[in-house]
């Protein structure tokens, strides 16, 4: 199965900087990725599918670019509704796999 | 509004079965596959499996072959999560998740239940 490494795991910002969030895959998943979004005690958010689609509903300070095996997701200026824990999961193959997450905190 | 809403906590012992239902609602029933994802406490997200409540196909991660069972009911839009054999480790946040995409499905995961607490202890 394609294995997600996600970096860094923790990511110390202040609110209006911005966010850059990388993911790696062990093999290519093309453009077959997607980020979500995890507040403490909720379910995951779908943020950006197929590397830089926003779902619906999402702020444009979401962007997600890449392809291959190197991805990123980047906030261009953090709110503070956005210190939460963030995955990326790919769709390539079976089974579709998740990161392990990056913590974005203040 | 496509809503999910699952079943309360659960507390089992060892070797037991957890059954975990999901309620969808606001939109047709048949048009999106269903995913089981869970998590453990602290932890990241792992897929289960899915289920297609069209044609009830059904495929399962590698893992939890033999001992993991979806499966729906059209007269209620619910689908159903069965896992056996619980041990400890499978004490986790059980998450149903509907498919973007309509029919065949795509993987991406675009609206989600609350989650439901499996807690496996002795």
């Amino acid at each position: 199965e394609i294995v997600l490494t996600q970096s860094p795991a923790t990511l110390s910002l202040s609110p209006g900087e911005r966010a850059t969030l990388s993911c790696r895959a062990s093999q290519s998943v093309i453009t077959f990725l997607s980020w979500y979004q995890q507040k403490l005690g909720q379910a995951p958010r779908l943020l950006i599918y197929d590397a830089s689609e926003r779902a619906t509903g999402i702020p444009a300070r979401f962007s997600g670019s890449g392809s291959g095996t190197d991805f990123t997701l980047t906030i261009s200026s953090l709110e503070p509704e956005d210190f939460a824990v963030y995955y990326c999961q790919h769709r390539r193959n079976w089974p579709p796999t998740f990161g392990g997450g990056t913590k974005v905190e203040i | 509004q496509v809503q999910l809403v699952q079943s309360g906590a659960e507390v089992k012992k060892p070797g037991a079965s957890v059954k975990v239902s999901c309620k969808a609602s606001g939109y047709t029933f048949t048009s999106n596959e269903i995913h089981w994802v869970r998590q453990a406490p602290g932890q990241g997200l792992e897929w289960m499996g899915l289920i297609n409540p069209s044609d009830d196909f059904t495929t399962y991660a590698q893992k939890f072959q033999g001992r993991v069972t979806m499966t729906r009911d059209t007269s209620t839009t619910t689908v159903y999560m069965e896992l056996s054999s619980l041990r400890s480790e499978d004490t986790a946040f059980y998450y149903c998740t509907r498919d973007l995409c309509n029919d065949n499905g795509c993987r991406i995961f675009e609206y989600w239940g609350q989650g439901t607490l499996v807690t496996v202890s002795s």
